[in-house]
């Protein structure tokens, strides 16, 4: 059973759209992470959460905002989408800062046209 | 900014030898972890340090924060092994960042 849910899996877009990517976890963790992987890039971290509060963020463009209704979700809603947003998103957790061995889910792979 | 270079980017091993991947900083971090893509594409973890070695199986790892480096030694390798391996390590409390992964071929 995978302790980590992202939906959906795949996600194809029109530029200019927005879309919410869903990230729950249900290892009991306190701390929430989101990354991206783009073609022959390494994995780009994107945002922290520890608690439901932002602890760091990466990301550049406000487009990306992550939002968290609960301690075991941080979903990831992208406005004005363009095509060099395509990639695959991946969530992950870890137990809190002290302890922050990271355990990803499966990915949600965007694609924008 | 901070960086993980993680070398080589491929190795290819014959099955029953072994080989290291190595990871250096370019600024001090409080852990590294390894972890191993699986065939749907999952990253698994494989290892978590704080500070000196620790070994499980086949696979051993060793951080030195001080020196700024951090090695996965494979040895007797299996062709179960192939895949692609990721170092990642912590600036700060808040923040893993990865390396570029080393795609390992073990051969028959």
């Amino acid at each position: 059973d995978p302790k980590i849910i992202q939906k959906p899996k795949y996600l194809v877009a029109v530029t200019g759209s927005e879309k919410i990517l869903i990230c729950e976890q249900y290892l009991g963790h306190n701390a929430m992470y989101w990354y991206r992987q783009s073609a022959k890039k390494p994995l780009e971290f994107m945002f922290s959460y520890s608690y439901q509060k932002l602890m760091d963020n990466q990301t550049a463009s406000s487009r990306f905002q992550p939002q968290s209704s609960k301690k075991n979700h941080l979903d990831l809603q992208i406005t004005a989408l363009k095509p060099d947003d395509s990639a695959t998103y991946f969530c992950a957790s870890s137990q809190d800062r002290s302890q922050n061995t990271l355990y990803f889910g499966a990915g949600t792979r965007l694609s924008v046209l | 900014g901070d960086q993980v270079e993680q070398s080589p980017s491929a190795l290819s091993l014959h099955e029953g030898t072994g080989s290291a991947l190595r990871c250096n900083f370019t600024t001090t971090m409080r852990a590294v972890q390894w972890f191993r893509k699986n065939s749907r594409g999952s990253l698994i973890n494989l290892f978590y340090l704080a500070s000196g070695t620790k070994e499980n199986g086949r696979l051993k790892s060793a951080f030195d924060s001080k020196e700024r480096y951090s090695t996965l030694h494979i040895r007797d390798a299996q062709l179960e092994d192939s895949g692609t391996y990721f170092c990642a390590a912590d600036p700060n409390a808040y923040k893993v960042i990865f390396g570029k992964g080393t795609h390992l071929h073990v051969l028959p």
